[in-house]
């Protein structure tokens, strides 16, 4: 079975630009996660979907950062403009209700 | 929200030596605890589970210790190998369905 899926795997752009991460979650999952990883705050919770549907986006920094999920099998994490504070690992992972979230490998951004 | 740390950031251990990773969390409402490992270039991956109305919970070669108590967790690792070096988050869910992760401590197996 594959695990749940992102792109790119690495991703290294100039502050101002726009960048947009992947995730396809597992099949017949209904919620899914988007997470940010850095040494200095560890892994933080940015947003999360129930049946495609955001339930709590309290965790996103600014409004330079969205999140859509149009589709149960596929969501976006988009943010513009990039600042070189961004640079992190972003999972994402999924779940179904109530039950334990499997990751996927991430992407890691930098931005210089 | 709800805040999970860990004691010890580090542990070094032997192979074969029996491992011991530790968890506070503060919400005592918290009815579901998850411990995860993390290997370098990857994703966290799920090890074991435990919910509030246990106290113990064995997996293949790690136990899971909840006391509700001092809201303390506890991950045991028995004979500990050199595949087993990783950081290990505990995390606490929420309410809704969120998880919050603790800081997460590296372990070091010595062969």
């Amino acid at each position: 079975d594959a695990g749940v899926i992102q792109s790119p795997r690495h991703e290294v752009t100039e502050m101002g630009q726009e960048v947009t991460l992947r995730c396809k979650p597992i099949s017949g999952h209904n919620s899914l996660f988007w997470y940010r990883q850095t040494m200095m705050r560890g892994l933080e919770l940015l947003i999360y979907f129930n049946n495609n549907v955001p339930i709590d986006d309290s965790g996103m920094p600014e409004d330079r950062f969205s999140a859509k999920m149009p589709n149960a099998s596929f969501s976006t994490l988009k943010i513009q403009p990039s600042e070189p504070r961004d640079s992190a690992v972003y999972f994402c992972a999924s779940s179904q209700t109530g039950q334990p979230q499997h990751f996927g490998d991430g992407t890691r951004l930098s931005i210089l | 929200g709800e805040s999970v740390g860990l004691h010890l950031p580090t542990l070094s251990v032997q192979e074969g030596d029996n491992s011991i990773i530790n968890c506070a969390y503060s919400n005592s409402a918290s009815d579901y605890f998850i411990w995860y490992k993390q290997e370098s270039g990857k994703g966290p991956q799920f090890i074991i589970d435990i919910r509030s109305n246990m106290d113990k919970r064995q997996g293949q070669r790690v136990t899971v210790l909840l006391n509700k108590t001092v809201k303390h967790l506890s991950l045991q690792i028995a004979a500990t190998q050199p595949g087993d070096s990783a950081v290990y988050f505990c995390a606490e869910r929420g309410t809704g369905n969120q998880f919050y992760f603790g800081t997460g401590t590296s372990l070091t197996v010595i062969p």
